[in-house]
């Protein structure tokens, strides 16, 4: 089916493992985002896409890696995590400016 | 300091009445705003949006007023009904086409 889907749903690990996220959308959308969603924050901007190889910085970038070597993927990577970084993440797309943005179901990480 | 601010958390409405959720912000570079409701265990869902250069813009039940002049947002919602209760979102888009949310209000709809 076409959209947006993020794996794994669940997940847990612990202090100082690496973990990643993935993030695939089937729309063939330039832009691509990754929030994280925190009680009393909304969801804040981790790191954003505009196309394939260009990534830059939201407004929670630290402890997070990002890639996109194709246009339909975008993973989301913790080095060493903390458990500060225990959070629901919420990746998005969207094609064109002044557009929507479409959310996957998000992704439950408790880091212990 | 939040740029985008609902400040209700919780709205609790009779089912048919008007939901009113309001949303502020600071930015004055925001030029697209919009609103997502979400459900739990899911990701949020477009609902409706608005551009700057209007002040109001409709959608079925659903309708977004822009107060550009107060920086102020609000979503009515008539009627309620049950199935409307859920989180939603207020977002403000900047011309990086970012999104800044807002922290999101719980509206309950009662039968």
């Amino acid at each position: 089916d076409a959209g947006i889907t993020q794996s794994p749903r669940y997940k847990i690990t612990e202090t100082g493992r690496q973990v990643t996220l993935m993030c695939h959308q089937t729309w063939s959308h330039s832009y691509m985002f990754w929030y994280r969603q925190d009680l009393g924050h909304g969801l804040r901007l981790i790191y954003y896409s505009a196309a394939a190889d260009i990534t830059d910085k939201g407004e929670v970038p630290d402890g997070y890696v990002v890639s996109r070597s194709k246009t339909e993927n975008f993973p989301l990577t913790l080095e060493s995590a903390t458990r500060s970084q225990t959070s629901v993440y919420f990746c998005a797309s969207t094609g064109q400016y002044n557009q929507p943005q479409h959310f996957g179901d998000g992704t439950r990480l408790s880091i212990l | 300091d939040q740029q985008v601010k609902q400040n209700s958390p919780s709205l609790s409405v009779q089912e048919g009445r008007i939901s009113i959720l309001n949303c502020d912000y600071t930015n004055s570079m925001f030029d697209y705003f919009l609103w997502y409701k979400k459900y739990p265990a899911e990701g949020p869902t477009f609902l409706i949006s608005i551009s700057s250069i209007k002040d109001k813009n409709e959608d079925g039940r659903f309708t977004v007023f822009l107060n550009k002049s107060a920086k102020h947002l609000s979503l009515h919602i008539v009627p309620s009904q049950p199935g409307d209760s859920a989180v939603y979102f207020c977002a403000a888009q900047d011309a990086g086409n970012m999104l800044t949310f807002g922290g999101g209000t719980r509206l309950m709809v009662k039968p």
